[in-house]
């Protein structure tokens, strides 16, 4: 079982139109919960952070987290055609900053 | 502010040579993570500085890899020989505390042939 999972798509979406990203973790001591942003042949950007359960938004995006369920999950709301990318959820489980990433969903959103 | 720095972005060496990379954090982070991505599959981490020390090398692949950062600034990461499965990219990454979240550089992409 891999640490930290994600559906590696492609998620097609349309323009205007809400993106939903998943991802699964298996550490339940998990403690804080990254999403990074990486365009082709870029470096992974980070667009979000979330450390409680409940929701977090920031601008278009809301992160949510449930560590009952040891799942999270990014919004793209309104979702334009620079947000086609692959987003990656990272996953830090110890103190020292050591993160794990799942293989990254590929997003494409269509005009 | 610059962003992490890597050097070169592109390297291309046969089996058995040896290869160098380099990462130059954001001035002031006193924290510098190595991670890889081979074809196909997640980033992986490799190790962890801070400042000079290792705090944490449990993703080293083998020996052949040796991390250094000297003086707590730029970080060195060779692998000697270089072996067909080293080729991916390598990503360096910085923060300001181990909690912080962390800055990537753009990876230097390592063909071994």
């Amino acid at each position: 079982q891999k640490e930290v999972e994600q559906n590696s798509g492609p998620l097609s979406v349309p323009e205007g139109a809400i993106a939903s990203l998943n991802c699964t973790y298996s550490d339940r001591g998990s403690q804080s919960f990254f999403w990074y942003r990486q365009y082709s042949g870029k470096s992974p950007e980070l667009i979000m952070f979330i450390y409680s359960n409940g929701d977090k938004e920031d601008g278009r995006f809301t992160a949510q987290l449930n560590k009952a369920s040891q799942y999270v999950s990014l919004l793209i709301r309104d979702s334009q055609p620079s947000d086609s990318a692959t987003y990656l959820c990272a996953v830090k489980s110890d103190s020292w900053g050591k993160l794990q990433f799942g293989a990254g969903t590929q997003v494409v959103v269509t005009p | 502010e610059a962003g992490v720095t890597q050097f070169p972005s592109h390297s291309v060496i046969e089996k058995g040579q040896t290869v160098t990379l380099r990462c130059d954090p954001i001035s002031g982070h006193d924290n510098l993570y190595w991670y890889r991505r081979v074809m196909g599959k997640e980033i992986k981490f490799l190790l962890h500085f801070v400042k000079e020390s290792k705090q944490d090398e449990s993703g080293m692949p083998n020996n052949r890899f040796l991390a250094e950062r000297t003086g707590g600034t730029y970080s060195t990461l060779k692998v000697q020989p270089a072996e067909l499965e080293d080729s991916g990219v390598y990503f360096c990454a910085s923060s300001q505390s181990s909690g912080a979240w962390q800055f990537f550089g753009p990876g230097t992409r390592l063909t071994v042939l």
